[in-house]
């Protein structure tokens, strides 16, 4: 039961729009809507930043967008801001007997 | 406002147990599917195991399956997680979540608790 997988690292400059991909199967990404994409600064909790795929929740900039096709998903930052600088995991629901999985995280850097 | 606060953590030998406990506020508990997530020193996000907010459907990674048992006093508004033949490899802080809006299954984890660490070592 593998994780989904994202790019260890991905960078840009202020002002600039990122997208992390977040890579699943037809089990977990491909075939529920239950995506979502949390935001991790260093020694914090995670935060929840996407769900639904693409719902943002209440406080969250709209800076932030998700999308998803056929068994990956995306997140994009757009504006880069110094503060988005933290790790991103993706999430899914999956038909499985371990029904959640994260995302391998991404760190995202604020050249 | 609504909050998680665990407690439980701590060092313990390899092959003992440990109970964490997360103490929920500020919402209708029953209401939400519960989860446990881990995550080792400079490691990604590990999902451990949740219970649906009447507490009749549990899951568990392959991982722990066996080992962990989770559950949930609704009357209290407290989740657990007892963990058993604990090993090393279990070192993580431990996230006690709460689900978005799902009542049987996690859907998305909209709150998370500050984590305890739990150390497992001789």
């Amino acid at each position: 039961q593998s994780a989904l997988t994202q790019p260890a690292s991905v960078s840009g400059s202020p002002g600039q729009s990122i997208t992390i991909s977040c890579t699943g199967t037809s089990s977990d990404v491909g075939d529920y809507n239950y995506v979502s994409w949390y935001q991790q600064h260093p020694g914090k909790a995670p935060k929840l930043m996407i769900y639904d795929v693409n719902n943002r929740p209440s406080g969250v900039s709209n800076r932030f967008s998700g999308s998803k096709s056929v068994n990956a998903a995306s997140l994009t930052i757009s504006g880069l801001q110094a503060e988005d600088e933290a790790d991103y995991y993706c999430s899914s629901y999956r038909s499985s007997s371990t029904p959640y999985v994260f995302g391998t995280g991404t760190k995202v850097t604020v050249l | 406002e609504m909050q998680l606060l665990e407690s439980g953590g701590g060092l313990v030998q390899p092959g003992g147990s440990l109970r964490l406990s997360c103490a929920a506020s500020g919402f209708t508990f029953s209401s939400y599917a519960m989860s446990w997530v881990r995550q080792a020193p400079g490691k990604g996000l590990e999902w451990v195991s949740g219970i649906s907010g009447g507490g009749e459907s549990t899951y568990y990674a392959d991982s722990v399956k066996g080992r962990f048992t989770i559950s949930r006093d609704n009357s209290k508004n407290t989740l657990y997680l007892q963990m058993d033949s604990l090993r090393a490899e279990d070192t993580a802080v431990y996230y006690c979540a709460k689900d978005l809006y799902g009542i049987v299954v996690v859907t998305s984890i909209q709150l998370w608790g500050q984590g305890t660490l739990v150390t497992v070592s001789s």
